[in-house]
């Protein structure tokens, strides 16, 4: 299994800001996923992080919103762009293990 | 991709088995089932996955018919714990890793 942290796991915002979220892996992996949980929702796919390319992102999303970095094989950052209150959600990174998917802590955005 | 329909919510009580059907009729040859489960405030966590017949481990059971269009969770002798929703992902986690789509999952209650 594959330990993730995430930071922060929380904050409040004010629109027309960003935030940027940082996921920490505890070992090398080739794929991190990126998604967001609206309050009483499921979980929706943002975008593919692989390390050394562009992200890929789902429909609906686009780079100039949610902007990603994937330095090295167990980091990657997540930027929430020009915050509107709709973007209040819980954001979770995600890595592909041997026997499933492995998800971080959340981080929960509030954005005012 | 394959879609999941699971029931939106269903109630038990400590001690007693239960099962939650998910059902993915477009389920692709190369698709494997994988059960999360999450608690308020927290990511998803990996239960359980199979391809087909039966798997055990120590928290769950997974029961996939020869046709794989449907799957049946099965949690034995539940706790108030267990209170939680319990999402079915269908995926191809080698060409299609970060691809599946959460369903709405099922909110399970365990009551005393």
């Amino acid at each position: 299994s594959a330990v993730i942290s995430q930071k922060p796991s929380r904050d409040i915002c004010q629109r027309g800001t960003s935030l940027t979220i940082q996921c920490q892996v505890d070992s090398q992996v080739t794929m991190m996923f990126w998604y967001r949980q609206q309050p009483g929702q499921s979980l929706t796919l943002i975008a593919t992080a692989n390390q050394g390319s562009e992200a890929t992102y789902e429909s609906g999303f686009v780079i100039d919103k949610f902007p990603i970095s994937r330095p090295n094989l167990t980091f990657s950052t997540l930027t929430v762009s020009n915050m509107s209150p709709e973007d209040s959600s819980i954001y979770l990174c995600s890595v592909e293990g041997g026997s499933g998917r492995f998800f971080g802590p959340g981080t929960r955005l509030t954005v005012l | 991709l394959a879609k999941t329909t699971q029931p939106i919510s269903m109630d038990s009580y400590e001690g007693q088995e239960v099962n939650i059907t998910c059902s993915h009729n477009n389920i692709a040859t190369n698709d494997y089932i994988t059960w999360y489960q999450q608690f308020p405030s927290q990511g998803p966590r990996f239960i359980i996955q199979g391809y087909k017949t039966k798997v055990t481990n120590e928290v769950a059971s997974l029961f996939i018919p020869a046709d794989r269009k449907s799957s049946t969770l099965s949690l034995p002798r539940v706790s108030l714990s267990d209170t939680a929703v319990y999402y079915c992902l269908v995926g191809d986690l080698n060409t299609n890793a970060g691809k599946s789509t959460f369903g709405d999952g099922t909110t399970l209650t365990v009551k005393p």
